[in-house]
């Protein structure tokens, strides 16, 4: 059964840092990793997607990378903003189920 | 593209009633999820459809909750009766397929009370 973790849960950081928010997962039959943003009273937006034979993906500041053996992942934020802010989830999909199975998030201050 | 849009935003219902929860999906999309939030459990999957069809329920708590998916425009969520512990945020959210090499696109949630 797949379980995800995140840790921190929160994180607080000065603006124009650089930071790392860590995932980690029991099933390393993953069949895809998603990283999604949250902000208070919204829903989810998906940031980027690694797929299992992919190792790492990037999409402007962000990077996410993805070590299966190990059963990590991290997503790297350049220059952190205060429009960062906001609660960073992993999710991992099975390759069993294709089920998406959710971290409880870490949530991000970034503080001008 | 409008989005995932879910129906109602907010709903504030006494135990014992009857709530339905509303969904479409983003035009084209074959794969509906829909997802439970709450601070203790953080999201949940519930119950998700490929090509309307109901693929995985094993997430619905109880029997008083059922899902449908009538076309592919559109899905519900029941629940009946309603107790206070499902007070929660529910997202519906949509993919072009289970989420393999798609990204899930989520809708604004309806934020559920119930008294």
């Amino acid at each position: 059964k797949q379980e995800v973790t995140q840790i921190p849960a929160a994180l607080s950081v000065p603006e124009g840092e650089n930071l790392v928010l860590n995932c980690s997962f029991t099933d390393s039959a993953i069949y895809n990793l998603q990283w999604f943003r949250q902000d208070p009273g919204k829903g989810l937006t998906s940031l980027l997607l690694i797929q299992s034979s992919q190792r790492e993906q990037t999409s402007g500041r962000l990077n996410a990378s993805l070590d299966k053996s190990s059963g990590r992942s991290t997503l790297y934020i350049a220059a952190s903003q205060p429009g960062d802010s906001a609660t960073y989830l992993c999710a991992g999909a099975s390759s069993n189920t294709g089920k998406l199975i959710f971290g409880q998030g870490t949530t991000l201050q970034v503080k001008p | 593209d409008a989005g995932v849009i879910q129906s109602p935003r907010h709903e504030v219902t006494e135990m014992g009633q009857e709530v339905t929860l509303r969904c479409k999906p983003i035009s084209g999309h074959n794969s509906l999820f829909w997802y439970r939030q709450t601070m203790m459990r953080g999201l949940e999957l519930l119950i998700y459809f490929n090509n309307n069809v109901p693929i995985d329920d094993s997430g619905m708590p109880e029997d008083r909750f059922s899902a449908k998916m009538p076309n592919a425009s559109f899905s519900t969520l029941k629940i009946q009766p309603s107790e206070p512990r499902d007070s929660a945020v529910y997202f519906c959210a949509s993919s072009n397929d289970r989420g393999g090499v798609s990204p899930l696109h989520f809708g604004n949630g309806t934020r559920l009370t119930v008294t």
